[in-house]
C-alpha cells in the first residue's frame, strides 16, 4: 500500500529536549516536505527536499532541521524544542515538485512542548 | 510573499444544497491549483486539481479557475453531512502554498 508514515503520532516533551519526528514514504518519491498546522494559521511549510541531499527552507524553518540521506526518509529534528513549536506536524511527498497533485500526506504528529 | 486567501467560515448549508468555496491568490505566475479536504485531526486529502481556465467536474465537485482574476472556486453539489470538513485551497508557484481553509458545515 502506498503510504507516508510518521512516528511518533503523539509526543509530549519538555523545553530543550532534542527530538526527532521520522517520516518515511514507500513510493520512491523525489519530493518531500514538512508542514506545521496551527489554528488560524493554516498549513505552513517548514522545509522541503527536492531529492536526496537537497533540502531547502520553507516559510517557517526557524528552530527546525532536516536531512535527506535516503530517498524514502525525511526526518524533522527539533534540537531545542520550545512551547511555540507545539503544533500538528504533517510530512508529505510527491513524485516531483511539479506533480503536487499526487501529494500524499502522512497521518500527522501532534507535538506538545511544555 | 505569495498569499492564498480563503474565507475562514464556517459556511453553513443544508443537506442537498450547493456549497460554494472561494479562494484568491497573489502570485500571477501560479500554474496549478488544488483543493484538499481535511477532517478534524486528520491529514489533508486531495479532492480536485485544475490547471487551465474554466470548469473541471468530478462527480459532485466542480472546480473553477479564472487566472485573470486570480480566483479559484470549488462547488459541491448535493451537499451531504459527510462533506462537513475544512477545505484547503493550494496554489503551486515555485512552491505549494496553502490557504488557511474554509470550514464547511452541512446540516441534515
Amino acid at each position: 500500500e502506498a503510504q507516508v508514515t510518521q512516528n511518533p503520532r503523539y509526543l509530549i516533551t519538555v523545553t530543550g529536549k532534542k527530538l526527532t519526528v521520522t517520516c518515511s514514504q514507500n513510493m520512491n518519491h523525489e519530493y518531500m516536505s514538512w508542514y506545521r498546522q496551527d489554528p488560524g494559521l493554516g498549513l505552513r511549510q517548514i522545509y522541503y527536499s527536492m531529492n536526496v541531499e537537497v533540502t531547502d527552507k520553507g516559510d517557517v524553518p526557524e528552530g527546525y532541521k532536516v536531512s535527506r540521506k535516503e530517498k524514502r526518509n525525511f526526518p524533522l529534528i527539533l534540537e531545542s524544542p520550545s512551547p511555540n513549536q507545539t503544533s500538528l506536524y504533517f510530512c508529505a511527498s510527491s513524485k516531483t515538485l511539479l506533480s503536487a497533485y499526487e501529494q500524499y500526506f502522512g497521518p500527522g504528529t501532534r507535538l506538545t512542548v511544555t | 510573499q505569495k498569499e492564498v486567501e480563503q474565507n475562514s467560515g464556517p459556511l453553513s448549508v443544508p443537506e442537498g444544497a450547493i456549497a460554494s468555496l472561494n479562494c484568491t491568490y497573489s502570485d500571477r505566475g501560479s500554474q496549478s491549483f488544488f483543493w484538499y479536504r481535511q477532517y478534524s485531526g486528520k491529514s489533508p486529502e486531495l479532492i480536485m486539481s485544475i490547471y487551465s481556465n474554466g470548469d473541471k467536474e468530478d462527480g459532485r465537485f466542480t472546480a473553477q479557475l479564472n487566472k485573470a482574476s486570480q480566483y479559484v472556486s470549488l462547488l459541491i453539489r448535493d451537499s451531504q453531512p459527510s462533506d462537513s470538513a475544512t477545505y484547503l485551497c493550494a496554489v503551486m508557484g515555485s512552491t505549494l502554498t496553502f490557504g488557511k481553509g474554509t470550514m464547511l458545515l452541512v446540516s441534515p
